[in-house]
């Protein structure tokens, strides 16, 4: 069965870079579908951040396309997130997803999603 | 981007009692790109919908979607006790892919 584990720092200086990774165990990256990242800030709603084809196609939420940056390793079989000059706002657990086939579709599994906090 | 807004905030309800959940889009979500997803504290996501009316695998069929352009409605036709949770819509037809604020489902 599918999972998905996020891993990372938990705790990121301001300014600084965020980089978290997602492994996915039991199902081939390279099956074809896209991969996603997903953020909720403590207390508030749910961010798309951006998503992926194991192709490397990839797409982003224009509020944070300057600083995001997603990559493929389908030898590691594992997907990255990274967002540069953080501020206290970015704090959120970050969630990494799986989307269907196409590059519009739901995201029907999760991982467990990890906290980042950005504090100096 | 297409905003979606979900109502009511909170909904108060008790097990056994049926639930409707609204998310209405500020344009037409096209091909019914439209999922519903829980969230319990502590835990990720978990989809329930998908194309505004399909069931994900593994959900029960007390859930049902239904709607299409920008009014949605989410059904639990009798609330169980691991029903209590927050609802969020999802549209995935326009990038960004946007969440509506959710609903809470409370006792």
């Amino acid at each position: 069965q599918i999972q998905l584990q996020e891993s990372g720092p938990g705790l990121v200086k301001p300014s600084e870079t965020l980089s978290l990774t997602c492994i996915v165990s039991d199902y081939s990256i390279k099956s074809g579908f896209y991969w996603g990242w997903i953020r909720q800030p403590p207390g508030k709603g749910l961010e798309w951040i951006g998503s992926i084809h194991h192709s490397g196609g990839n797409y982003r939420n224009p509020s944070l396309k300057s600083r995001v940056s997603i990559s493929v390793d389908m030898s590691k079989n594992q997907f990255s997130l990274r967002l540069n000059s953080v501020t206290a706002a970015d704090t959120a657990v970050y969630y990494c997803a799986r989307m269907g086939p196409g590059a519009h579709d739901s995201f029907d599994v999760w991982g467990q999603g990890t906290l980042v906090t950005v504090s100096s | 981007e297409i905003v979606l807004t979900q109502s009511p905030g909170t909904l108060s309800l008790s097990p056994g009692e049926r639930a409707a959940l609204s998310c209405r889009a500020s344009q037409s979500v096209s091909s019914n790109y439209l999922a519903w997803y829980h969230q319990k504290p502590g835990q990720a996501p978990r989809l329930l919908i998908y194309g505004a009316s399909s069931r994900a695998t593994g959900i029960p069929d007390r859930f049902s979607g239904s709607g299409s352009g920008t009014d949605f409605t989410l059904t639990i036709s009798r609330l169980e006790p691991e029903d209590f949770a927050v609802y969020y819509c999802q549209q995935y037809s326009t990038s960004p892919f946007t969440f509506g604020g959710g609903t809470k489902v409370e006792i």
